[in-house]
């Protein structure tokens, strides 16, 4: 079992959608959650940090955690062409280093 | 302020050869990271300093791999002799204490194995 899964799409949405982006962790103890944007050929960039259960808002994006079922998502609300891009989920857990997953490629239909 | 630099970035070499990477994190952060990447997989960490203290090597293939940071600022990483699947993007990170879950990531050196 992967320590951080994601599903590797793509999942694609017409713009102006609502886009929703799953993640589970093996780690029961993992403390601290994360979102990363990745353009093609780009670094990762953080988008969304989300430390207790329940939701998180900033503008269009919202990051939801449910530590009981070890599951975080992030939705993405008014989706542009220029969200279209790798969001990968990280996860902090008892060894204390980000554990990425592989990452949801996003495309938003014009 | 200035993002994390790195150089070169892009460097190709054949099987066995030797290659080492540069990094230069935000002024003021005092941890650095070095990730690899493979093409479609997340990062990964190889190494990570807090300051020019080892923090954790734990995925680093020592027989191979080498990185430093004498003076607690710069960094480099070395591969001693590459293999073909050492081919991926290898990135640079830092974090300042007081944001230490934020990591600010470098462009990468994507190395290509031949």
């Amino acid at each position: 079992q992967k320590e951080v899964e994601q599903n590797s799409g793509p999942l694609s949405v017409p713009e102006g959608a609502i886009a929703s982006l799953n993640c589970t962790y093996s780690d029961r103890v993992s403390q601290s959650f994360f979102w990363y944007r990745q353009y093609s050929g780009k670094s990762p960039e953080l988008i969304m940090s989300i430390y207790s259960n329940g939701d998180k808002e900033d503008g269009r994006f919202t990051a939801q955690l449910n530590k009981a079922s070890q599951y975080v998502s992030l939705l993405i609300r008014d989706s542009q062409p220029s969200d279209s891009a790798t969001y990968l989920c990280a996860v902090r857990g008892s060894s204390y280093k980000l554990i990425f997953g592989s990452g949801t490629r996003l495309l938003v239909r014009p | 302020e200035a993002g994390v630099a790195q150089s070169p970035r892009y460097k190709i070499i054949e099987k066995r050869q030797s290659v080492a990477f540069w990094c230069n994190p935000i002024s003021g952060h005092a941890t650095l990271y070095w990730y690899q990447q493979i093409l479609g997989q997340g990062p990964k960490l190889l190494i990570q300093f807090q300051n020019n203290g080892v923090v954790d090597d734990s995925q680093l293939p020592k027989d191979r791999f080498s990185a430093e940071r004498l003076k607690g600022v710069d960094s480099t990483l070395k591969i001693q002799p590459a293999k073909l699947e050492d081919s991926a993007v290898y990135l640079c990170a830092s974090s300042s204490p007081r944001g230490a879950d934020t990591q600010y990531f470098g462009p990468g050196t994507r190395l290509t194995v031949l």
